[in-house]
């Protein structure tokens, strides 16, 4: 079954403090990988994308990675900001077949100054 | 500027009631989507649709329906509500294959009594 893990649920950090989400799938074939930010009660954003040959992507503060091997991919947020209080949503693609995208169900970040 | 918007953003009925959700999108997408999201879940799909005329069933389409009589517009319809269809529903529209972004609306709390 095709499915994607996010760790952890929730998270509070410090005001420019730095921190990673996590995220494990098992979705195949695999197609891309996408990070979004949604801010509560709003629609998500994408932040970045990852395809198969692409290790580290960056957007500003926000650096993806992903193992393609392993089926992992982390957000690292750094110097963190309270507008980066949101959830961040981690969405694969699996290639061909009907529309494939499974979402996980989210970091729940929450910046405190 | 190209937009999609979401129509009510929030709305109460009665179980029994067909209920109808308004997407419209300016940027002349193909591709449009209906997602619930619920506590516990990650977004979750509903219905589909490539173009004008075509629909197809996403992962929990029961007690769903939507049409597509055009580019911009994919109205989202709740038969007879439920109390389990309580939830926040998102339009998202992409253009393209999935390598591309898909771009949510705002969202639309229904509330089913």
């Amino acid at each position: 079954k095709n499915q994607v893990e996010q760790s952890p649920q929730s998270l509070i950090i410090l005001e420019g403090k730095n921190c990673t989400l996590q995220c494990n799938y098992t979705v195949s074939p695999f197609s891309n990988l996408r990070w979004y930010k949604q801010d509560t009660g709003r629609g998500p954003v994408s932040l970045t994308i990852m395809t198969f040959s692409e290790n580290t992507k960056s957007n500003g503060r926000y650096t993806a990675t992903l193992d393609a091997d392993t089926k992992q991919s982390s957000l690292h947020i750094t110097a963190s900001q309270l507008s980066d209080s949101a959830s961040y949503i981690c969405v694969v693609s699996r290639r061909g077949g009907a529309d494939g995208l499974t979402f996980g169900k989210g970091t729940h970040l929450i910046i405190q100054p | 500027d190209a937009e999609i918007t979401q129509s009510p953003r929030h709305k109460i009925t009665e179980t029994g009631r067909q209920v109808t959700l308004a997407c419209h999108q300016t940027w002349n997408h193909n591709n449009m989507f209906w997602y619930r999201q619920d506590l516990g879940h990650g977004l979750r799909l509903i219905h589909y649709s490539y173009g004008v005329q075509d629909t197809n069933k996403g992962e929990v389409s029961d007690g769903y329906s939507v049409s597509r009589s055009n580019t911009e517009d994919l109205p989202l319809t709740l038969e007879s509500a439920a109390s389990s269809q309580t939830s926040v529903y998102f339009c998202a529209s992409r253009p393209g294959t999935d390598e591309n972004e898909q771009f949510f609306g705002p969202g639309t709390r229904l509330t089913v009594l």
